[in-house]
């Protein structure tokens, strides 16, 4: 079956650390999508991509960065993480045209110490 | 401008019907969504509506849609344990495709 997975699931990393968090998908959707969940806040989105080599800034994207080299694969990294930047961080991906078709993976906790 | 709001908390007895409800300011939103958080897990889609629709039934839940007043309502009949989670309501506008709006989230409480 086709699925969006996240790795780590959980990851505790220091302050100024570079930190970068995987995010594959098996729907060869051509939209991916990075949030991060923040109690209040709901999910803010950091950064997307309509497909290979395209990205975009989305609400909250100072100090995150992404590259789309395949279709399958959005990592999400943190040049110099922060203590601000401890979240649950989500991907989710979409088919182009199909906005009503939309996939969350697992969620990754990220601590930053 | 793009802005959703939830109330935070609700808590219902086992067996009466919750309604939650979300409110956003952009009259040009197409879908809107309703996704459910269950403790330590990912976001799960539960129920879509277009906005040319009033109305949707899909089983236990019942999904309102008053776009004069922009107001989005989450009706879920019989409520069971099972259900007590996070609630997001969620838009996403014609120009941006795919990209999600989301209200900070209503908490379902369902005491036995």
């Amino acid at each position: 079956d086709a699925e969006i997975t996240q790795s780590p699931r959980h990851k505790i990393t220091e302050t100024g650390r570079q930190v970068t968090l995987a995010c594959h998908q098996t729907w060869n959707h051509n939209n991916m999508f990075w949030y991060r969940q923040d109690l209040g806040h709901g999910l803010r989105l950091i950064h997307y991509s309509y497909g290979v080599q395209d990205t975009n800034k989305g609400e909250v994207s100072d100090g995150y960065s992404v590259s789309r080299s395949n279709t399958e694969d959005l990592p999400l990294t943190l040049e110099s993480a922060a203590s601000s930047q401890t979240s649950v961080y989500f991907c989710a991906s979409s088919e182009q045209g199909r906005p009503y078709e939309q996939y969350f993976g697992p969620g990754t906790r990220l601590t930053v110490t | 401008g793009e802005d959703v709001e939830q109330s935070l908390f609700l808590s219902v007895r086992e067996g009466d019907s919750s309604v939650i409800n979300c409110t956003y300011t952009d009259s040009s939103s197409t879908y809107l969504y309703w996704y459910k958080q269950e403790p330590g897990a990912g976001l799960q889609l539960l129920t879509y509506i277009f906005s040319n629709m009033d109305m949707k039934q899909d089983q236990r839940l019942t999904v309102l849609l008053n776009k004069k007043d922009k107001h989005l309502s989450l009706r879920i009949a019989d409520t069971q344990t099972g259900d007590s989670a996070i609630y997001f309501c969620a838009e996403v506008l014609v120009s941006n495709t795919g990209k999600l709006i989301f209200g900070q989230g209503t908490t379902l409480q369902v005491k036995p």
